[in-house]
């Protein structure tokens, strides 16, 4: 059971470039989420899905666009790198089908990037 | 809005020692509440979590926190910490249940021999 999987591990990008980290999870979840993890600053809330083809924004959803096409899949674009993107990106999965609604979160890895 | 601070930024402690990693929430309505742990390179992990009930909860490595409404606190405490448990610790809080959690800053555990 692989859990949830994010690649690429590390990622460094020049400004404007644009990329897709990926995140996959075979545990059947319903509910999958991005965060991004920065210094002093705890994991803030990027952007969510509650199923297929539903996605919401959370706390800091500028310069991100998501999308859920599949159950298994939700990956994460940045459509016009910058600095201030530079972070550790991490996808989580919970509430398994006909599961509990508090199910725990299910993190993934994390993806290193850097925006020079 | 709910919002969590975790009051100290790095705690260092000697091994055997005990420990407090502070939390205060705040939220307009009831709440869930978490502490996870992420350990070097690696993503977070559940720790515990406060759903309802016994207002005491305790994880199967030692750790224990007490959920206290009055002072909208959630401390993380360990009687005796190891050095395995170097580690950053997060408190968590979320009104919806375990999945749209809101994230305090973290506190870096450090244990020295």
């Amino acid at each position: 059971n692989a859990g949830v999987t994010q690649t690429p591990k590390f990622q460094v990008l020049k400004t404007g470039q644009s990329m897709t980290l990926q995140c996959a999870q075979d545990m059947n979840h319903e509910y999958m989420s991005w965060y991004r993890q920065d210094p002093g600053m705890g994991l803030r809330l990027i952007h969510y899905s509650v199923g297929a083809g539903i996605t919401d924004q959370g706390e800091v959803p500028n310069g991100y666009n998501v999308s859920r096409s599949t159950t298994e899949d939700f990956p994460l674009r940045l459509l016009s790198a910058a600095p201030s993107q530079t972070s550790v990106y991490f996808c989580a999965s919970s509430y398994p089908l006909g599961g509990s609604y508090n199910s725990p979160l299910h993190f993934g890895n994390g993806t290193r990037l850097t925006v020079t | 809005a709910q919002s969590v601070t975790q009051l100290d930024s790095q705690v260092p402690v000697f091994e055997e020692a005990p420990v407090e990693l502070r939390c205060n929430y705040s939220s307009s309505v009831s709440v869930y509440l978490f502490w996870y742990v992420q350990y070097p390179n690696q993503g977070l992990q559940l720790l515990l979590k406060y759903l309802s009930g016994s207002t005491l909860v305790e994880s199967i490595n030692g750790f224990e926190a007490e959920f206290n409404k009055s002072q909208t606190s959630f401390h993380l405490r360990k009687p005796s910490v190891h050095i395995s448990d170097t580690a950053e610790y997060f408190c968590a809080v979320s009104d919806q249940g375990a999945q749209k959690l809101v994230f305090g800053q973290g506190t870096r555990l450090t244990i020295n021999p």
